[in-house]
C-alpha cells in the first residue's frame, strides 16, 4: 500500500521568505499523481498545485512550487514570497494513476503546520 | 456553483446518540469520499463512492454508514455515537479518480461526542 510521509510537523517563515515544505512517499507504481492541499483556519481544503509523475517537469502555481525528485520519491513544496495568508496545515496527497476500485482515491499525509511571522 | 456542502458544521453529541452528517455537490461528480481528520492524523478515508448505488469502506469504516441515492448526496451516518467519534469530517466528490483530478471538498463538520 502506498504510504505518504510529511516528516515537518510544524514550520516557520518571516513574511516575505521562502519556504519549503518535505513530502516523501513510498510507491511500487511508476504512474501516478501527487498534490499540495492547504487548509486554513478556516477549515477549507484548498488544492495548491499537482503534479503528474509521467512530466518530469515541476509544476508551478504562481508563488507556490514543486521540487518533484521521482528516483528519490519526494515532492517537496516551495513557498516563496511568504504572506500571511499563507499560515495553513499544508497537506501532501498521492492518488495512484489506476482507477480501479479504491485504488485512485487520495492517500494523505499528516500534514504541516505552517507559521508566517510579520 | 456551491461545489460541496456539508451541514452542519457544528455538531455536540451524546453517547449514544445517533445523527447524519449532510453532504451535497452540484458538479454532477460520479465520486465522494468520507474523511474524518484528528489532530496531527491527517485525513483518514471513512467511506467512499463510485457512483449512485455503489458504495464501499475505506480505512476506517466502523461505527459508521454511508448511501447513495443520487448522484448529488452522500449522507453519512453514525449510529450510537461513542467519544472516538469526536473529529472534523469533511465530504468531498471528484470528476474522475484517474487523471490529475484533485478533489474538491466541503467545509467540514466538527463533531464533538460527549
Amino acid at each position: 500500500a502506498q504510504t505518504v510521509t510529511q516528516s515537518q510537523p510544524e514550520m516557520s517563515v518571516q513574511e516575505a521568505e521562502t519556504v519549503t515544505l518535505s513530502c516523501t512517499y513510498d510507491t511500487s507504481e511508476s504512474d501516478y499523481y501527487l498534490f499540495w492541499y492547504k487548509q486554513p483556519p478556516s477549515r477549507q481544503m484548498i488544492l495548491v498545485i499537482r503534479q503528474e509523475a509521467y512530466k518530469q517537469q515541476n509544476a508551478t502555481e504562481n508563488r507556490f512550487s514543486v521540487n518533484f525528485q521521482k528516483a528519490a520519491k519526494s515532492f517537496s513544496l516551495k513557498i516563496s514570497d511568504s504572506q500571511l495568508g499563507d499560515a495553513a496545515m499544508y497537506f501532501c496527497a498521492y492518488r495512484s494513476a489506476k482507477s480501479r476500485g479504491s485504488q485512485g482515491n487520495l492517500i494523505f499525509g499528516k500534514g504541516t503546520k505552517l507559521s508566517v511571522k510579520p | 456553483n456551491a461545489g460541496v456542502t456539508q451541514t452542519p458544521k457544528f455538531r455536540i453529541l451524546k453517547i449514544g446518540q445517533s445523527m447524519t452528517l449532510q453532504c451535497t455537490q452540484d458538479m454532477n461528480h460520479n465520486y465522494m469520499y468520507w474523511y474524518r481528520q484528528d489532530p496531527g492524523m491527517g485525513l483518514k478515508l471513512i467511506y467512499y463512492s463510485v457512483g449512485a448505488g455503489i458504495t464501499d469502506k475505506g480505512e476506517v469504516p466502523n461505527g459508521y454508514n454511508v448511501s447513495r441515492s443520487t448522484t448529488e448526496d452522500f449522507p453519512l451516518r453514525l449510529e450510537l455515537a461513542a467519544p472516538s467519534q469526536t473529529s472534523v469530517y469533511f465530504c468531498a466528490s471528484s470528476y474522475r479518480t484517474f487523471g490529475n483530478y484533485g478533489y474538491t471538498f466541503g467545509s467540514g463538520t466538527r463533531l464533538t461526542v460527549v
